[in-house]
């Protein structure tokens, strides 16, 4: 099993639309989870960062279920601007092993 | 702000040529990391290094090599480049350890092995 799985898209969807991303990770030890984004040909940024409690910024809301180790990341009122590609980044179990990341779910809002 | 410099966005070069990637950041950070990424695999993860004169493996090391001698440096080097390595090529640097904090890329190396 892929240490970290995203569903690649891409997801095309109207503005105004709320979407949802899923990311599936194998180690049940992770503990620090994010979202990135890429835009198209720049390089990732982060987006925010994924608590045990929830997070939220705005239009955009990460969660983290531990039980069935997947994180989320919910989009509302989408934007044009939300074009890019999110990716998940999880951190493996040994203590000093740079984070994971996933390939990658590409979003196109449309007008 | 956190500036991660790559010197060359674009270069071209033959198969056999050795390639020099270098990587600048101005923000003291620790950790340095080298990946590329390519269409449908992602990000992978060349090398890293958590301190000056250390360097660390990554997922696909083979045909690569690093260089840290100055804290805020880290050069990425293809001995003898392949049409293979043919790719974008991220430099990162992160603050505390390694598998924490937010990393911040650098603009990108787009390199073509003809």
């Amino acid at each position: 099993r892929k240490e970290v799985e995203q569903d690649p898209g891409p997801f095309n969807v109207p503005e105004g639309a709320t979407v949802a991303f899923n990311c599936t990770y194998s180690n049940s030890a992770s503990q620090s989870f994010f979202w990135y984004r890429q835009d198209c040909r720049k390089e990732p940024k982060l987006l925010m960062s994924v608590y045990s409690s929830g997070n939220e910024d705005g239009r955009f809301t990460a969660q983290l279920n531990r039980a069935s180790q997947y994180i989320s990341l919910l989009i509302r009122d989408s934007k044009l601007s939300d074009s890019a590609t999110y990716l998940c980044v999880v951190t493996p179990n040994s203590g000093n092993t740079p984070l994971v990341f996933g390939k990658g779910t590409r979003l196109s809002v449309i007008a | 702000d956190v500036k991660v410099t790559q010197s060359s966005r674009y270069l071209v070069k033959r198969t056999g040529e050795k390639v020099f990637l270098e990587c600048v950041q101005d923000m003291d950070h620790e950790n340095m990391f080298w990946y590329r990424q390519d269409p449908g695999l992602g990000l992978r993860l060349i090398y890293f290094s958590y301190d000056v004169k250390m360097k660390e493996k990554g997922d696909i090391p083979e045909g690569y090599s690093v260089s840290r001698e100055k804290k805020e440096r880290f050069s990425l080097i293809l001995e003898s480049a392949s049409t293979n390595q043919t790719s974008m090529y991220l430099c990162a640097s992160s603050l505390g350890r390694p598998n924490t904090g937010e990393l911040f890329f650098g603009e990108g190396s787009r390199l073509t092995v003809l």
